[in-house]
């Protein structure tokens, strides 16, 4: 079982629909929990960060914790093309650095208009 | 205020050549981390460097790699001997004390 597991994808979304992101974790100790965005050959950029059970909102952007079933999600509302991208859940276990993160393997995410 | 830089962005070697690669963190940040992305898979912890130390280079192959920080200059992350498994991309990240870490734009490397 890997550590982090997110939905395979590709997903593939209209503009302006809601792209639902799923990412699942197997170590209890993980404490932190992150969104990452990357655009084909550029830099993982942070998008969401949530730390506590329940939904955290940004702009479009909700993230969504759930510690007992070891489950944090994304949700995009009102996707853009501009959205399309890959998109990387990490954690960090507690008690280790705030960069010592554990990645899925991403979710490809494209918008179609 | 400048991001995590890294260069070169691209790097070619041969077979058996040194590569070595380098991180200049965000003003202010004193902690560096180095990732390493493999072809069509995500993102893996190689090592994190403090000024000076090596604090956890759990994620580290046990040969051929290694990473400094000095006291003066970027962080480097040298590959001795290169062989094409070693071709990725490498990214750094650094943070202020225990905050969230911030990507740099990469180096990708390609052995031939």
């Amino acid at each position: 079982q890997k550590e982090v597991e997110q939905n395979s994808g590709p997903l593939s979304v209209p503009e302006g629909a809601i792209a639902s992101l799923n990412c699942t974790y197997s170590d209890r100790g993980s404490q932190s929990f992150f969104w990452y965005r990357q655009y084909s050959g550029k830099s993982p950029e942070l998008i969401m960060s949530i730390y506590s059970n329940g939904d955290k909102e940004d702009g479009r952007f909700t993230a969504q914790l759930n510690k007992a079933s070891q489950y944090v999600s994304l949700l995009i509302r009102d996707s853009q093309p501009s959205d399309s991208a890959t998109y990387l859940c990490a954690v960090r276990r507690a008690g280790t650095s705030y960069g010592k993160l554990t990645f899925g393997q991403g979710t490809i995410l494209t918008v179609h208009p | 205020n400048a991001g995590v830089m890294q260069n070169p962005r691209h790097l070619v070697r041969r077979r058996g050549q040194e590569a070595r690669l380098r991180c200049s963190p965000m003003k202010g940040h004193s902690h560096v981390y180095w990732y390493r992305q493999l072809p069509e898979e995500g993102l893996k912890f190689m090592v994190y460097l403090q000024k000076e130390n090596i604090i956890d280079e759990s994620g580290m192959p046990k040969e051929r790699f290694s990473a400094e920080f000095p006291k003066e200059g970027p962080s480097i992350l040298r590959i001795q001997q290169v062989v094409r498994g070693d071709s990725a991309a490498y990214f750094c990240a650094s943070s202020y004390r225990e905050t969230e870490a911030f990507f740099g734009q990469g180096t990708r490397l390609t052995v031939v």
